[in-house]
């Protein structure tokens, strides 16, 4: 157990819906991360949050937004749902925004049908 | 374009053998490189991570990688796997953002 919640596990919904995943970072963590990970275009980078703001963005689509809030636990939105946007969607956290080691959860799947 | 590549996308060893994953990377400067492992249905797990100094880097579980400058490499290896180890296990590098490779799935045969 990585100490990194999220919620929910799993999540399935229908093209044009708008969903949002929860992340709740380690005790003491400041930087949480998102990621996305499908079978065709692997493990992606999408953002980075630090101690409330954004630090960094990569391939995260404009249909997509996510915020860190004052307890710190972070949200993605994820509007428009495409059929390709089905993926596991993975939060992780770390202690400081450098190189410190990242923590993962378990991770949400999201089925869009 | 910066790219992590881990050739092999399935392995297979017998349980006791000695292991080593391939990962190559094109980044301008060297970037930071991480190991991570992923078992199934779970998150991500940092095995190891080089940012200076020693080319061998020991991790958990008995895993050790290698960099090689001179062949941009980040070879992970383990002298005795375990069936235990059977997972996927991804090469990352970093420089302003991170960037894995495909993956390589680890298959143990008894």
């Amino acid at each position: 157990d990585s100490g990194v919640t999220q919620t929910p596990k799993h999540l399935i919904t229908a093209t044009g819906q708008r969903v949002t995943l929860r992340c709740s970072p380690r005790s003491g963590d400041l930087s949480v991360y998102w990621y996305q990970q499908s079978l065709d275009q692997g493990l992606q980078f999408l953002i980075h949050y630090y101690n409330g703001e954004e630090r960094a963005k990569g391939n995260i689509l404009e249909r997509f937004s996510a915020q860190q809030f004052p307890d710190l636990h972070s949200e993605l939105n994820l509007s428009s749902l495409e059929l390709g946007d089905s993926a596991l969607y993975f939060c992780a956290s770390s202690v400081g925004g450098g190189t410190e080691t990242q923590y993962f959860g378990p991770g949400t799947r999201l089925l869009v049908l | 374009a910066q790219s992590v590549t881990q050739p092999d996308i399935h392995i297979t060893v017998s349980e006791g053998a000695s292991l080593e994953l391939r990962c190559n990377y094109s980044y301008g400067a060297t970037p930071y490189l991480f190991w991570y492992v992923q078992s199934p249905g779970q998150g991500l797990q940092l095995l190891l991570k080089y940012f200076s100094g020693d080319t061998l880097v020991q991790g958990i579980k008995g895993f050790e990688a290698e960099f090689k400058r001179s062949q941009s490499s980040f070879n992970l290896r383990k002298p005795s796997v375990h069936w235990s180890d059977a997972a996927e296990y991804f090469c990352a590098a970093k420089d302003d953002k991170i960037i894995f490779g495909k993956g390589t799935r680890l298959h143990i045969l008894p």
